[in-house]
């Protein structure tokens, strides 16, 4: 059974950084590509970014270019996402993918 | 870039009556690999994460019950539900991951 468990998020302020990772299970890591979502409160879900098995290519929506990275640990069957210069726009739960499955969500709130 | 186009954005039905959503890709989400449309269903409730209830456009996902079910191939799709149920009052987004992740606006089931 595919397992993916969230962790990381919390309140930031405008700004500040956080580093959330994924761990997964129950299906080959090394050989998905793997992706973060995001839900922002009320709104329906926006891909963010996803990477491909070995790492070599990544890909992210225009608002978060320059300000977040993926990566990946194949050997440890982890995914991150580092977020730096968070806005209160990037509020949201956070979700890690292995498409079309999904992870139970971690909450990112970036407030003063 | 792909747009996924739901309709109706929000849906009344009767207790026990059919209830239909509609899907629809910009591109074709056919996979030619395994001749397999890369097109899921989600059911999202309050303060939930969202709920797979269809992959592979029509492939149930265990536990989910059959009144559910997913059609269509290429560029339209559509969830049903066959009989509703009160448990069923939740928001449905449609999601292709045939290239990246792109969702539906949503569609908000409630009882008439």
């Amino acid at each position: 059974e595919v397992q993916l468990v969230e962790s990381g998020g919390g309140l930031v302020q405008p700004g500040g950084s956080l580093r959330l990772s994924c761990a997964a299970s129950g299906f080959t890591f090394s050989n998905s590509w793997m992706a973060w979502v995001r839900q922002a409160p009320g709104k329906g879900p926006e891909w963010v970014a996803n990477i491909k098995p070995d790492g070599s290519e990544k890909y992210y929506v225009d608002s978060v270019k320059g300000r977040f990275t993926i990566s990946r640990d194949n050997a440890n069957n982890s995914l991150f996402l580092q977020m730096n210069s968070l806005r209160a726009e990037d509020t949201a739960v956070y979700y890690c993918i292995v498409a079309p499955r999904w992870g139970q969500g971690t909450l990112v709130t970036v407030s003063s | 870039d792909f747009v996924m186009t739901q309709s109706p954005d929000s849906l009344a039905v009767s207790l026990g009556e059919r209830a239909t959503i509609n899907c629809k890709s910009s591109q074709s989400v056919l996979y030619s690999f395994n001749n397999k449309n890369s097109l899921a269903w989600y059911q999202q409730k309050p303060g939930q994460p969202p709920r797979l209830l269809i992959y592979w456009a029509s492939t149930r996902e265990s536990g989910v019950p059959d009144r559910f079910s997913g059609s269509g191939s290429g560029t339209d799709f559509t969830l049903t539900i066959s009989s509703l149920q009160a448990e069923d009052v939740a928001v449905y987004y449609c999601h292709q991951y045939y290239s990246g992740l792109t969702f539906g606006g949503g569609t908000k089931v409630e009882i008439k």
